[in-house]
This record gives structure tokens, C-alpha cells and sequence, in this order.
């Protein structure tokens, strides 16, 4: 069974543009996270999508935003890119709302640099 | 492959060797804990979780340690390999919302 795929693997951006990065999920997976990875902040929890609804979300501003399709793919877009959004966006799927009895399983991330 | 964090506390051992990781967390209502590894260029791997209902739990090879007087939390490795050097992270959830909240993280080098 293929696991996480994440695309793309690198993007560059400059400062004010905006991005989407792509997440397909384990086949069968209906649950998507996704996670910001930086060296001065650690991986810290984005928002968590289930059947195309947002279930829970972290503590970012509005700029990031994401939406997940019938297929279970999901997208998560970041507008007006600062230098501070740099970092790795990690995707991870479970077969059901991740809680304490379902593992995730990350994808490879995708490594976004602001200039 | 990329660098997963910089600044990182690094535990180097040597191949054979048992390793301990360590994790204090912040909140003491968790009551799931996870343990992930990291290898440069992918992203975290499961290795083991506990519940807050028990201290210790074994693995192959993995043990963890769950001390919920003093929040913390360890991860030991037996017989430590080449193939183990990598950043180890703890994660910490509360409750039916998961919200994961992630430790720091340990950079773990094993020596042949």
C-alpha cells in the first residue's frame, strides 16, 4: 500500500505571494493533518480535516487555511507568505479521526522557503 | 537530506549501547502520549505510545516510561543501531480532540 504522498517536494516563494501545497492520504485513510515544522518552533499542529470537514485546528492565523475532497486529498493554502512561514509542511493520514486508538502516518513534507 | 531542527539536544552513543531519550511535557491532563522518530528527509515515524493509565510500556526493542508526578516521559532503546540515529519527538494529547502538542525533540547518534 503506498503510503503519504505529499507534492510539491520544495517550493521557493517570495514574500506576499501565496501557495498550496497537495497531500494525498494512505488509500482508505479518511482523516488528513497537517503540521508546520520549524528549527525555533518545533512541529506544531495546523488543523485536522475528516469527510471534507475541518474537525480541529491549532494556533495560526487565518493566512493558513486548508479544505479536503471527496477523494480524501487535501489541499492547505498559506497567503501573503512572511519569511516566518518558512518551514516543512508535514501531512499525515489515519484511517479514522486521529485520537488515541488510530496511528498517523507522515508523509515526507514539503520543504517551503520564503524569500 | 534536510535538517529537522537545529539546536537540538543530541545524545550520542555508542553502536550497541542502551539509549535513554527524555521528555518533559507541559500539560497534566494529558492522558495519551506518543513517541516519533525522524530520519533526515522524511517525516516522523510511530514508535510506541501510552496511555495515561499505565507507566511502562515495551516494545520490540523500545520501552517507555510514563512518570505523570513529575510530567515526564522516556523513551529507551535497546542495543542501539546505526539505523536508530535520527530526532526522537514526544507528543502529548488531551481528551477526544486531538490536538497534539510536540516536544522539542532529541538528536540521537549512534556510533559504529
Amino acid at each position: 500500500k503506498a503510503g503519504v504522498t505529499q507534492t510539491p517536494r520544495y517550493l521557493i516563494k517570495t514574500r506576499g505571494q501565496q501557495v498550496t501545497l497537495s497531500c494525498s492520504p494512505i488509500s482508505g485513510h479518511r482523516s488528513v493533518s497537517w503540521y508546520q515544522q520549524t528549527p525555533g518552533q518545533g512541529l506544531q499542529f495546523l488543523f485536522e480535516y475528516f469527510s471534507e470537514t475541518q474537525r480541529n485546528k491549532g494556533n495560526f492565523p487565518g493566512r493558513f487555511s486548508g479544505r479536503q475532497f471527496s477523494n480524501s486529498r487535501s489541499e492547505m493554502n498559506v497567503s501573503t507568505l512572511e519569511l516566518g512561514d518558512s518551514a516543512l509542511y508535514l501531512c499525515a493520514s489515519s484511517p479514522e479521526a486521529p485520537s488515541s486508538y488510530n496511528e498517523q502516518f507522515f508523509g515526507p513534507g514539503t520543504r517551503l522557503t520564503v524569500l | 537530506g534536510e535538517s529537522v531542527g537545529l539546536h537540538l539536544p543530541t545524545l550520542s552513543v555508542q553502536e550497541g549501547d542502551n539509549s535513554i531519550i527524555n521528555c518533559a511535557y507541559s500539560n497534566s491532563a494529558s492522558d495519551y502520549f506518543i513517541w516519533y522518530k525522524q530520519e533526515s528527509g522524511k517525516g516522523p515515524q510511530f514508535i510506541i505510545d501510552i496511555r495515561s493509565n499505565m507507566d511502562k510500556r515495551q516494545g520490540q526493542r523500545v520501552t517507555v516510561l510514563l512518570n505523570k508526578t513529575v510530567k515526564h516521559l522516556s523513551l529507551q532503546i535497546a542495543a542501539t543501531q546505526p539505523g536508530d540515529s535520527a530526532v526522537y519527538f514526544c507528543a502529548e494529547n488531551t481528551g477526544g480532540s486531538y490536538i497534539p502538542t510536540f516536544g522539542r525533540g532529541t538528536s540521537l547518534i549512534v556510533h559504529p
